[in-house]
């Protein structure tokens, strides 16, 4: 089993939309979460982190599910800019980031 | 955004180069990391330096050297390197607070290509 898995998709959705992405993680004793966005050719940035309560930033929502090591990012009212590619990272202790392979997310007009 | 830089941004090397990559970082951060991302596949962890300290190798081949001569700087040097170590090397910076883990902010990338 992979430590951090995601879907890849591609998920291809129209302006507008509401979309979800998942993703589950091995380590039970991990211990921080983040959703980073990676554009083609470029590098990761991080979208937001992940808290217990869930946490939401204007059209971006996570959500963190301890009990069954996973976590979710929701994106609303989605734009043609939100086209890129999300990872979720998985961090056990300080150094320990592990990535998820992204999933590759399409907004079209 | 210049908080983490890399240099250089492209590079083609034969196998039987040396070349060294080189990473810097503005943010005030004491920890230094090198990920490698292969296509299609989940970044992958190479080297963590905490405080210019090497703490974290995760079986990288010896062709793959890293150096921290401070906590704003990292090198990766490269030797007698293999097509399939082809990829976009990136480097990232992180504080450590002690507690649950910290951010990490990533440079640009080097893409690398071995012929």
């Amino acid at each position: 089993r992979k430590e951090v898995e995601q879907d890849p998709g591609p998920f291809n959705v129209p302006e507008g939309a509401t979309v979800a992405f998942n993703c589950t993680y091995s380590n039970s004793a991990s211990q921080s979460f983040f959703w980073y966005r990676q554009d083609c050719r470029k590098e990761p940035k991080l979208l937001m982190s992940v808290y217990s309560s869930g946490n939401e930033d204007g059209r971006f929502t996570a959500q963190l599910n301890r009990a069954s090591q996973y976590i979710s990012l929701l994106i609303r009212d989605s734009k043609l800019s939100d086209s890129a590619t999300y990872l979720c990272a998985v961090n056990a202790n300080n150094n320990d980031m592990r990535f998820g392979a992204g999933t590759r997310l399409t907004v079209k007009p | 955004e210049t908080g983490v830089t890399q240099t250089p941004r492209h590079l083609v090397m034969g196998m039987t180069n040396k070349k060294s990559l080189k990473c810097e970082q503005h943010l005030g951060h004491n920890a230094m990391y090198w990920y490698k991302q292969s296509a299609k596949k989940p970044l992958e962890l190479m080297f963590v330096y905490n405080f210019k300290e090497q703490t974290e190798n995760n079986s990288v081949p010896s062709r793959f050297s890293p150096e921290c001569p401070n906590s704003s700087h990292l090198f990766l040097h490269l030797h007698t390197l293999q097509p399939e170590d082809s990829a976009l090397y990136l480097c990232a910076s992180s504080s450590l607070s002690g507690g649950a883990g910290e951010t990490q902010y990533f440079g640009p990338g080097t893409r690398l290509l071995v012929l």
